[in-house]
């Protein structure tokens, strides 16, 4: 079946470190992909999305490219920040529905 | 691991009748629970923050007369949509926060299919 798996957490970084979030899928179709962000104590966030195979998203200084042959849509950033402190989630929906589906999370702690 | 439930999972309704969904936590209590829309082909859209025992914080632009939130209970919240027109159709999600894990992951509903005809 369709399903999404993220690498799993959390993720401790130091400040202005790179980040990378892998984001892997499986989907019998063409699914668009998305990644959303939940910081402490709000509701989800839309934080990217791409809907084709090579597009990238971008948003916040966070990039991900939606790679075809990989299956993959990992989450990148340059130099983090504590304020990028949150759980992060990786998820898809097929065309033919609009269900999405979604990673288990990673959460992700930046340290000063 | 936590559970949240949905029900129902699909439902059709005439325009102009209300619908009431509701989302259960099974294993955990929730003193937090959020609503989300979903439209076909796009991503899901936060509606409202739905806090027991007091009233639910909506999105800018959310109607919070047509949309009624009830978190009556540690386990359970509602949402009912009021005079429903085929516009609401959509798919809503619940998710709900484990209240012992302060700032930590939400879990899931199935989602409930809505078509106003």
């Amino acid at each position: 079946g369709d399903s999404v798996t993220q690498m799993e957490g959390p993720v401790t970084l130091s400040e202005e470190a790179f980040l990378t979030i892998n984001c892997t899928y499986t989907a019998t179709g063409y699914p668009s992909l998305f990644w959303y962000v939940q910081y402490p104590g709000e509701g989800l966030q839309l934080l990217l999305k791409a809907t084709k195979a090579d597009d990238k998203g971008s948003n916040k200084g966070f990039e991900a490219t939606y790679r075809k042959e990989t299956t993959s849509f990992h989450l990148e950033k340059g130099s983090v920040q504590v304020s990028d402190s949150a759980v992060y989630f990786c998820a898809l929906t097929l065309d033919s529905n609009y269900q999405l589906i979604w990673g288990a999370g990673t959460k992700l702690i930046i340290k000063p | 691991g936590a559970v949240v439930s949905q029900h129902p999972s699909r439902v059709i309704c005439k325009s102009g009748t209300s619908v009431k969904i509701e989302c259960r936590s099974l294993d955990f209590q929730a003193t937090t629970m959020f609503w989300y829309r979903q439209f076909p082909k796009q991503s899901l859209m936060l509606m409202a923050t739905s806090n027991e025992g007091s009233k639910a914080t909506y999105e800018q632009g959310v109607e919070k007369d047509k949309f009624l939130i009830n978190h009556a209970s540690l386990t359970l919240s509602t949402l009912t949509v009021t005079s429903a027109h085929p516009e609401d159709s959509s798919f809503y999600i619940c998710s709900a926060r484990d209240r012992r894990r302060a700032g930590g992951p939400q879990f899931f509903g199935p989602g409930t299919r809505l078509t106003v005809l």
